[in-house]
């Protein structure tokens, strides 16, 4: 059985720090999504990832297959970013696109 | 162009009560989902469908029904309605061809559901 898990569960960081949150899963992957969701409860893809390093504005993601673990980091952190981050896999040969394992999310807070 | 829409936004139904959550997407994706969002947990999937007529259940799939008879609606039904049915509901969708948005996942704004 998959397992995804997501370090730190809650995170507090000041304006314009440097944020990183983590994701490792246990079984080999065919894609990587990183999900925002915010206050209002709407959830946001931010990246889908097989291999490598996407960059979206101040939003990096990269992902080690071989270890099986990926980052999501945030340069210049805002308020505005606050929000929980989801980490969610697709397994290699489940036999239909798509079926995710999610992880249970970060929550960062950012203050001014 | 209004993505995954997804209604109501909040119900509360008593136990026994019936339903049914509605979910459309305009973007011409394959595949649609349902899940349940419950504290502390990670989204669980309750039900599928790959195309029009084709659905298949997920992890979470008791006490639901859906149906597929378009490509842009994918209700959930909930029959007989029980407090461990209050959650949070997701619809999503995605498009399972080739091109760049291949396989990102959109997702509905979420439906509030409380049995009480």
């Amino acid at each position: 059985k998959n397992e995804v898990e997501q370090s730190p569960q809650n995170l507090t960081a000041q304006e314009g720090e440097f944020i990183t949150i983590n994701c490792s899963y246990s079984v080999g992957i065919s894609a990587l999504h990183w999900l925002q969701q915010h206050p209002g409860g709407g959830i946001v893809s931010l990246f889908m990832l097989s291999s490598g390093k996407k960059k979206h504005g101040r939003l990096i993601a990269t992902i080690n297959i071989q270890e099986k673990h990926s980052s999501l980091h945030i340069t210049a952190s805002h308020p505005r970013d606050s929000a929980v981050y989801i980490c969610a896999v697709r397994e290699i040969n489940t036999g239909t696109a798509s079926k995710l394992t999610f992880g249970t999310g970060t929550r960062l807070q950012v203050t001014l | 162009n209004a993505g995954v829409t997804q209604t109501p936004k909040f119900r509360i139904l008593k136990i026994g009560q019936s339903m049914t959550l509605q979910c459309a997407q305009d973007m011409n994706h394959n595949y649609m989902y349902w899940y349940r969002q419950d504290p502390g947990m990670g989204l669980k999937l309750i039900y599928y469908s790959v195309g029009a007529g084709i659905t298949d259940k997920g992890e979470v799939p008791n006490g639901y029904n859906v149906s597929r008879s378009t490509t842009e609606d994918f209700p959930l039904r909930l029959e007989l309605a029980a407090p461990s049915q209050t959650s949070v509901y997701f619809c999503a969708s995605s498009y399972a061809g080739q091109g760049a948005s291949r396989n990102t996942i959109y997702f509905g704004e979420g439906s509030w559901l409380t049995v009480v």
